[in-house]
């Protein structure tokens, strides 16, 4: 079964600095996507950024992007100039390629400070 | 516009009682799913449905039922037998490919 881990319970920034989330991922698929989900304090889940395995060029959406190492099985998101708003949970999911259901991780809280 | 839509937002439950969260879809979806949050935690999976008439237990289905006769609604029913059901609900929807899940906004479930 495929495991998603997110070593950092607790991450906090400086407002306008930049910060990274580290994910891991454990499959033994070759095809497979990813996502980061943002959760602020509403409680509503909102798809931050996704990326395709087989595509080796890293997914960027404005200030937000991933460094993907498919070797490493590594997924980490990098927010740039961080902002107030940005104050969120942050989950890392997979998803392979023949399913739809999302594996998440346990999630990484993300506190910015002014 | 398409969506998923949780209702009610807030709901409040006696000892014993069941109740029902509601969870409805446009997107023509094919699988729903339900979650539990607790506070400060991660996502738990409680039942899913990947095709209508058709469902499978997730990791914590104790004391949790579903249904799903059509393939835009996915009901969940918290029973009596759920000792600790104060916490959040999310219902979330998925087709195929890169587009991952689609969320509701939540139900928030308090025993009084």
């Amino acid at each position: 079964a495929q495991t998603v881990t997110q070593s950092q319970p607790e991450m906090s920034v400086q407002e306008a600095e930049t910060v990274t989330l580290s994910c891991t991922y454990d499959t033994s698929e070759s095809d497979y996507y990813l996502f980061w989900y943002k959760q602020p304090p509403s409680r509503q889940m909102i798809l931050v950024i996704r990326q395709e395995a087989y595509k080796q060029q890293n997914a960027t959406e404005n200030r937000f992007s991933v460094n993907f190492q498919k070797a490493a099985k590594s997924f980490s998101l990098k927010i740039s100039d961080s902002q107030l708003g940005d104050a969120a949970m942050y989950f890392c999911a997979y998803r392979n390629n023949a399913g739809n259901m999302l594996t998440f991780g346990g999630g990484t809280r993300l506190m910015v400070k002014p | 516009d398409g969506g998923i839509t949780q209702s009610p937002k807030y709901l409040f439950r006696k000892e014993g009682q069941n109740v029902t969260l509601s969870c409805e879809q446009n997107l023509n979806h094919d699988a729903m799913y339900w979650y539990r949050q607790d506070p400060g935690q991660g996502l738990r999976l409680i039942y899913y449905s990947q095709i209508v008439n058709d469902f499978q237990k997730g990791d914590i289905a104790e004391g949790y039922s579903v249904s799903r006769e059509k393939k835009e609604s996915f009901p969940l029913t918290v029973t009596s037998a759920q000792k600790n059901p104060t916490a959040f609900y999310l219902c979330a929807s998925s087709g195929q490919g890169l587009y991952g899940y689609t969320f509701g906004s939540g139900t928030r479930l308090t025993v009084v």
